[in-house]
């Protein structure tokens, strides 16, 4: 079985460029979620899908930062200007219907991003 | 507040011996907790997990102990080896099925 696909695997930026991230999750995986990890700190949720739907989002700097996921499917995480303190590792992951224990919580590889 | 919490950034332990991280929660309504591995670069890895409905789990070289009254947890790791060095993190899953997770705690094996 393939696990969550994330592209790219490292992005270098100056501050004010944008970038996109890429999420492909499990395959029936109805619920996907975007965290961002500081180095040496744990997963920060940014927003999580059930399908197409967007459930929280309320981490979401929303004047820089935007997610979507229109088919239910793949996911692609944006941020519009980036800043310094952007600079994380982002992660995606992906659940199964009813999944609600860390044992059905897959993660991709992270993308990390640097901003100069 | 943070919901849960490792207290200890980082911990040293020798070769051979037993490694002990900790965990503190607040939320009483936690069903489910969790340790993950994580190298650098590198996503979290599930190492380990219990129900609030046990209090130790054991696998391998890995135990978990969970104490309710305390809200607390931690993992043993015996026989420590020195690519048991890492961050781990802990976690807990909350009534929405939220992974809510501690800051990390970098371990250090030292040959």
């Amino acid at each position: 079985e393939a696990g969550v696909t994330q592209s790219p695997r490292y992005a270098v930026l100056q501050e004010g460029q944008a970038v996109s991230f890429w999420c492909d999750p499990i395959s029936g995986h109805d619920t996907l979620y975007w965290y961002q990890q500081p180095r040496d700190q744990g997963p920060q949720l940014l927003v999580y899908f059930r399908d197409e739907a967007v459930i929280d989002n309320s981490q979401l700097p929303s004047d820089r930062f935007s997610a979507v996921r229109p088919k239910g499917t793949n996911s692609t995480l944006k941020i519009q200007s980036a800043k310094q303190g952007d600079t994380a590792t982002y992660l995606c992951a992906s659940s199964p219907p009813q999944g609600g224990s860390a044992e059905t919580l897959y993660f991709g590889s992270g993308t990390r991003l640097t901003v100069l | 507040g943070q919901q849960v919490k490792q207290s200890s950034p980082s911990l040293t332990v020798q070769e051979g011996g037993i490694s002990i991280l900790n965990c503190d929660y607040e939320n009483d309504m936690f069903d489910y907790f969790a340790w993950y591995k994580k190298y650098p670069d590198n996503s979290p890895t599930l190492l380990i997990s219990v129900r609030s409905n046990v209090d130790k789990r054991e696998d391998g070289r890995l135990t978990v102990f969970l104490n309710k009254s305390g809200k607390h947890f931690s993992l043993h790791i015996t026989a420590s080896q020195p690519e048991d060095t890492a961050v781990y993190l802990c976690a807990a899953v909350d009534s929405n099925y939220q992974l809510i997770w501690g800051s990390g705690t970098k371990l250090i094996i030292k040959p």
